[in-house]
């Protein structure tokens, strides 16, 4: 069973489009985050969530919003997609506060 | 803003060599470090997690050692092998879960 998944793995679509990323995670972790793998592949924190509730929120537009409807979920949703937001997007969770981080297959987003 | 910084930027050895990296960060800075492997078109994957001054960890032929005092961490691979190849990324950990990446170090062993 794969433990953080992501879906999709990819995405191509439009300038101006809502799109959705999924992420689930079967380990029974309490934080969840979102990472963007930017240009010069660093990875950087967007987003984390902590049994439901946002913990960090990076400097990031407000067309991205994350949603937890559970803690074994956490969703980014983005609107009026731009050609900067293309990346890859990592879906990560944790336990602890210190603890490894797991992470997701990653999600390719092309914006054309 | 913090900065990770880790060398070398790549590195390309032998199978057999030993090698080692190095990670740089401001020690007052400081809730965790961590170690992550990352082969291309997969996730990274942790290695080590270290809090404390002088840690030492080790899994298989790869081990890590930490200086908070100073701010640094190296991860020493023994008798590196191609299965090693990878981006290997350190990340600090600053509080509230947030951890800042460095860009990594990309080795590539030859058989």
């Amino acid at each position: 069973d794969t433990a953080v998944s992501q879906t999709p793995k990819y995405l191509v679509t439009q300038m101006g489009n809502d799109k959705s990323i999924k992420c689930e995670q079967n380990l029974g972790h309490d934080t969840m985050y979102w990472y963007k793998q930017d240009s010069k592949k660093f990875l950087k924190i967007m987003f984390s969530y902590n049994n439901k509730e946002l913990i960090i929120n990076e400097t990031v537009p407000n067309r991205f919003s994350p949603k937890s409807p559970d803690k074994a979920h956490l969703n980014l949703h983005i609107n009026s997609l731009e050609l900067g937001d293309s990346a890859v997007y990592f879906c990560a969770s944790s336990q602890l506060n210190t603890a490894e981080q797991f992470f997701g297959p990653g999600t390719r987003l092309t914006v054309l | 803003i913090l900065n990770v910084e880790q060398s070398p930027q790549s590195l390309h050895v032998q199978e057999g060599d030993s090698t080692n990296f190095t990670c740089s960060f401001p020690s007052s800075n400081f809730y965790a470090l961590h170690w992550y492997r990352w082969e291309t078109a997969k996730s990274p994957e942790a290695l080590f997690v270290m809090t404390l001054n002088g840690d030492e960890k080790k899994k298989g032929r790869i081990s890590a050692t930490l200086n908070t005092k100073e701010g640094y961490s190296y991860l020493y691979i023994k008798g590196s092998q191609p299965e090693d190849s990878a981006t290997y990324l350190c990340a600090l950990n600053t509080g509230f879960q947030k951890l800042v990446f460095g860009t990594g170090t990309r080795l590539l062993v030859s058989p």
